[in-house]
């Protein structure tokens, strides 16, 4: 998976309670995104980060925060998980802005009760 | 927002086939992505496409981009089990920033 790695790989929460997904990249990337993946809807955005530091809302960023403190990490926090985010989400990141391709972590997949 | 479509959805087909996939949009895309993913994993970069009427090819794969970028084709030449998985493909946006998904073709080659 070139270089991203996602923790947790599974995860089970209840309706309200909070986690963190955290993604990590050995490839010196600017560009790292969070997706969810559905059935039936292919990978939707949630968020991106251009660089550390700077992070911009995706297709469906509500119920969701992240944060980019350094160019290495890139997390998603659910503050209160619903039953709707439910979902796979995975990280991704993007050499640059000629490289028009990315590389994907292995996925977290969430399940909410 | 730009769509991307994917025809078709599922396809089943036995071992030594060939066969056609295709991922369409009213829109134009600067340049084009198809993804494998198989269960469990996260998807990886097969080809990238960038200028219309481009033809790439790898190994039994054929990508083709349209010549006014809004479609693409993949190819399978005589496939094998191992082609099985989700093929996704990904249109990067007219302002270069964002990657837009198809929903992607679940393909299962039969032995």
């Amino acid at each position: 998976n070139a270089g991203v790695t996602q923790t947790p790989k599974f995860q089970v929460l209840k309706t309200g309670q909070s986690m963190t997904l955290q993604c990590a990249q050995d490839m010196n990337h600017n560009s790292m995104y969070w997706y969810r993946q559905d059935p039936g809807m292919g990978l939707r955005l949630i968020y991106y980060s251009a660089s550390e530091g700077t992070t911009d809302k995706g297709e469906v960023p509500n119920g969701y925060n992240v944060s980019r403190l350094n160019k290495r990490e890139f997390s998603l926090r659910l503050e209160s998980a619903a039953p709707s985010q439910t979902s796979v989400y995975f990280c991704a990141i993007e050499p640059g802005p000629t490289n028009n391709e990315q590389f994907f972590g292995p996925g977290t997949r969430l399940t909410v009760l | 927002t730009q769509l991307l479509e994917q025809s078709p959805q599922f396809l089943s087909i036995q071992e030594g086939e060939n066969l056609t996939v295709y991922c369409n949009s009213s829109s134009v895309f600067s340049s084009l992505q198809w993804y494998r993913q198989e269960p469990g994993e996260g998807p990886v970069l097969l080809v990238t496409v960038v200028t219309g009427g481009e033809v790439k090819k790898l190994k039994r794969l054929t990508f083709q981009f349209g010549d006014a970028r809004k479609d693409s084709s993949l190819h399978i030449t005589a496939a094998q089990p191992g082609d099985t998985g989700l093929y996704l493909c990904a249109g990067l946006d007219n302002y270069g920033q964002n990657f837009v998904f198809g929903p992607g073709t679940r393909l299962s080659v039969l032995p």
